[in-house]
């Protein structure tokens, strides 16, 4: 069965600084998917990445990018210039691609500190 | 800019009702799930629909709990009868092949 795990339940940063989140995973699985989610306290699940895993480029969306290291199962996010806006629950997640089944990580809470 | 669009918001019920969610996904978008998030923790799947057919219900407490997707559209889930413990987030998310899920703003059910 195919887990996500992610290690650090809650993290404090300044504004303006840089933080990552760390998230690994265990599957047999050869072709699949990974996200990282971000819910603002009592809003919508949003997506922040994606990074298919045939692809050995690390995915980056503006502020956001990721540490993709497939053989060692590891997906973290790197923050960088971090935002007040930036304060949520963030989720690491994990699709396969033979049947679309998507399987989440327990979420980092991320506090931005002014 | 398309949504998935999920009601109630919130729903209150007393323990041994019945209480029932409605979730409308995406256009074209065949995979529809179900999660269940209770507050401070990770969404745990509860059902997953590719069109009508269930893909996925391992974890769908089928003594309480139905889905159906009827049409392979719109989506409903039940819970007969409630439990305090049943008291969580719903959430409604779906996608199309080699995507990833989009999610509605879910319903918050609280079982007294």
């Amino acid at each position: 069965a195919q887990t996500v795990t992610q290690s650090q339940p809650e993290m404090s940063v300044q504004e303006a600084e840089t933080v990552t989140l760390s998230c690994t995973y265990d599957t047999s699985e050869s072709n699949y998917y990974l996200f990282w989610y971000k819910q603002p306290p009592s809003r919508q699940m949003i997506l922040v990445i994606r990074q298919e895993a045939y692809k050995q480029q690390n995915a980056t969306e503006n502020r956001f990018s990721v540490n993709f290291q497939k053989a060692a199962k590891s997906f973290s996010l790197k923050i960088s210039d971090s935002q007040l806006g930036d304060t949520a629950m963030y989720f690491c997640a994990f699709r396969m691609n033979r049947d679309d089944k998507i399987i989440f990580g327990k979420g980092t809470r991320l506090h931005i500190l002014p | 800019e398309a949504e998935v669009a999920q009601s109630p918001r919130y729903k209150i019920t007393e323990k041994s009702q019945a209480v029932a969610f409605w979730c409308d996904p995406i256009s074209g978008h065949a995979t529809l799930y179900w999660y269940r998030q209770i507050l401070g923790q990770g969404p745990e799947l509860l059902v997953q629909f590719q069109d009508e057919s269930v893909v996925d219900d391992s974890q769908l407490p089928k003594d309480r709990f139905s889905a159906e997707r009827l049409k392979g559209v719109d989506s409903t889930l039940k819970i007969q009868p409630a439990e305090l413990g049943d008291s969580a987030m719903y959430l409604c998310a779906s996608s199309s092949r080699d995507r990833e899920a989009f999610f509605g703003q879910g319903t918050r059910l609280t079982v007294v």
